[in-house]
């Protein structure tokens, strides 16, 4: 299995709505990420997890709240998003984390509307 | 912090044609990694390059990491309607794969 799994493919919340998007891999990597992407921008980096255990927030809001049951699953909880949360969160994961050296395998991604 | 520019931005390459696309960095890198992303898809790893000098190939697509390991080019031959998408160069400081601003490419057949 060389993919990793984003579920659900779209989803439409509502202000006061809490809704989570799930990930999974099973390549055995042990480096997984949350993406945001707006339409016509790069995917800009929200959390990082390395061997289950958080290792880099990029200052991102309380509202978005990532949990990593197990080394194959990477969820993101929602709760009170604002409109413009709405785009594409993409799940990536790596072999590793350090060094770099790896490329990183994407799923295709959530496209999340806040209304 | 480190911050990766790409330019062109939008590239219009008439099918059959050459074009590159290219990546600078403010600062050294430690590697290089390019991405392709179709549209309404999601990023697709291509290549990472490590070494001062590399070039690496890939059927039509060949890939340079510049001597001073500051900037990166993709070049792509005889242009086809497959290769339309956003190309993103990206680099790795702290741990973080940060993306440059990517090239849009579409193809006129």
């Amino acid at each position: 299995d060389t993919e990793v799994t984003q579920t659900p493919k779209h989803l439409v919340m509502g202000m006061t709505n809490k809704k989570s998007l799930k990930c999974e891999q099973h390549m055995g990597h042990r480096a997984m990420y949350w993406y945001k992407q707006k339409a016509k921008k790069p995917p800009e980096l929200m959390f990082v997890y390395s061997y289950e255990k958080l290792s880099i927030n990029e200052s991102v809001p309380s509202r978005f709240s990532p949990e990593c049951p197990n080394s194959s699953l990477l969820n993101l909880h929602l709760h009170a998003l604002q409109p413009e949360d709405s785009a594409l969160y993409l799940c990536a994961s790596s072999q590793d984390l350090g060094r770099g050296n790896y490329g990183y395998t994407f799923g295709s991604g959530t496209r999340l509307t806040v209304v | 912090g480190q911050q990766v520019m790409q330019i062109p931005q939008y590239q219009h390459v008439q099918e059959g044609e050459d074009f590159t696309t290219y990546c600078n960095s403010s600062t050294t890198l430690s590697n290089i990694q390019w991405y392709k992303q179709r549209p309404g898809g999601h990023p697709v790893f291509l290549i990472q390059l490590v070494k001062s000098g590399e070039v690496k190939k890939q059927k039509r697509l060949t890939f340079q990491f510049g001597e001073a390991k500051k900037n990166s080019s993709l070049h792509i031959t005889a242009t086809q309607t497959t290769d339309v998408g956003t190309y993103f160069c990206a680099g790795t400081p702290g741990n973080k794969l940060t993306f440059g601003g990517g090239t849009r490419v579409l193809v006129k057949p």
